[in-house]
């Protein structure tokens, strides 16, 4: 079975040049997230959708990032105009959210794309 | 809010030697779940084990097993009969029920298997 496909796998820019990553969640899957990996701060969520629907954006840096997914099968992450400071791994991922049943929730597995790197110079 | 504390910055353990990683967290949810996730130096993120916070019984995936203390809210993950490929980065991650579906994740620890 197909992982979550990200695209592409390395991106070199220049600053203030625009930068769009792309995400295949798994099919059937109906939450996908956005993550950002630095050295510095760790791993943080930038945003996720549930059933195509932005849920929580409150992890975007800032208004030069935006989010969107048009569709459940690809998402994209846009970085307009990027800066150095954006350098990072990008991750998408995904899972299956399911309502909870008999008051007894299950806390659905995300599944990780391999990341893209980005560098902003 | 929530939070997860991982200690050890690095652990270094022998081939084939169990090793155990640790994982404390801090929520006021009285729902949750726990993950585990390696991150080989190859960069992606790979699901291990998974422990939710009613489930009865300790989480366990083949050489992998949570030992899932409650009430000291700590997340052990054991690794049994390390290998020289188990060499990662180890995340402990966690999902409240007022999280929604955002996961939090502690800063890793670093595994090294020596041959």
């Amino acid at each position: 079975d197909a992982g979550v496909i990200q695209s592409p796998r390395h991106e070199v820019t220049e600053m203030g040049q625009e930068v769009t990553l792309r995400c295949k969640p798994i099919s059937g899957h109906n939450s996908l997230f956005w993550y950002r990996q630095t050295m510095m701060r760790g791993l943080e969520l930038l945003i996720y959708f549930n059933n195509n629907v932005p849920i929580d954006d409150s992890g975007m840096p800032e208004d030069r990032f935006s989010a969107k997914m048009p569709n459940a099968s690809f998402s994209t992450l846009k970085i307009q105009p990027s800066e150095p400071r954006d350098s990072a791994v990008y991750f998408c991922a995904s899972s299956l959210f399911e309502f909870a049943v008999g008051g007894y929730r299950v806390y659905e597995t995300q599944y990780f794309g391999p990341g893209t790197r980005l560098l902003v110079l | 809010a929530q939070k997860i504390t991982q200690t050890q910055p690095g652990m270094f353990v022998q081939e084939k030697e169990a090793v155990t990683l640790d994982c404390t967290y801090d929520t006021s949810d009285p729902s949750y779940g726990l993950f585990w996730y390696k991150q080989p130096s190859s960069g992606e993120m790979i699901f291990l084990i998974y422990q939710g916070s009613y489930d009865q019984q300790n989480a366990t995936e083949g050489r992998y097993s949570l030992n899932f203390q409650k009430a000291r809210k700590s997340a052990n993950l054991v690794i049994s009969a390390s290998q020289l490929g188990d060499s990662a980065m180890y995340f402990c991650a966690m999902r409240g029920r007022t999280s929604g579906s955002r996961l939090t994740f502690g800063e890793g620890t670093q595994l090294t298997v020596n041959p």
